[in-house]
């Protein structure tokens, strides 16, 4: 059965450093997400992606945070100057349009510690 | 606004006994309404879902959630847990923007005990 990898499993950088997150959707997905959710918190929406654009991003997805399509299978979470506060369980989903009988499949995570 | 309360962090059973993860939501309009699980190291997969059919949904393994409009609930149940139950299991309402946005309860731990 297709499925969404994440890489890496585990990420440690310093406070400060910039991050990549990778994503590799099911391949005939065309709406992706990012997800995260900080230990003990609730699993909380960042962003999605259709069509080499956002089409949506939270309050949490500031101007450190972007996405990228680098090619035609790999989905990217970028993070400029990680913080502290970025330690967190990152996400990434697909589905393959966006109506509500269009179910999000969802990748293992990446856990990320800023230190 | 949309959300779900999950009302246990932690849920303990024993094998061949039943389950029930309970499970409240708020939304202004109908929702469409998931439970997914996660085990260790794997991704979130959907269990089952609600989107305004009938209110009693079966799902993957032998589980199944009633929604109950009355009592704003989408409480999962199964007749008898089995070793490989044992997984955070989260539950979740929906609302379309363009695509479908989803909003995650705080999730319940499932143990189960020999």
């Amino acid at each position: 059965e297709p499925e969404v990898t994440q890489t890496p499993s585990h990420q440690v950088t310093q406070m400060g450093q910039e991050v990549i997150l990778r994503c590799v959707p099911i391949s005939n997905h065309l709406y992706f997400y990012w997800y995260r959710q900080i230990l003990g918190q609730k699993v909380e929406f960042l962003v999605s992606f259709y069509n080499n654009e956002i089409s949506e991003k939270s309050e949490i997805f500031d101007d450190q945070f972007s996405v990228e399509r680098p090619d035609g299978s790999n989905f990217t979470l970028k993070i400029r100057s990680t913080k502290l506060e970025d330690s967190a369980m990152y996400f990434c989903a697909s589905s393959e349009s966006a109506g509500e009988s269009y179910e999000q499949y969802f990748g293992p995570g990446t856990r990320l510690t800023v230190t | 606004a949309q959300s779900v309360t999950q009302l246990d962090s932690h849920v303990s059973v024993s094998e061949g006994t039943p389950v029930l993860l309970r499970c409240n939501y708020s939304s202004s309009y109908s929702p469409s309404l998931f439970w997914y699980v996660q085990h260790p190291n794997k991704g979130l997969q959907l269990l089952l879902k609600y989107t305004s059919a009938a209110t009693l949904v079966k799902g993957i393994n032998g589980f199944e959630a009633e929604f109950k409009k009355s009592e704003t609930s989408f409480h999962l149940t199964k007749p008898s847990a089995h070793m490989s139950d044992a997984a955070e299991y989260f539950c979740v309402v929906s609302f379309l923007r363009g695509f479908q946005k989803l909003v995650f309860g705080t999730g319940t731990r499932l143990l189960v005990s020999p």
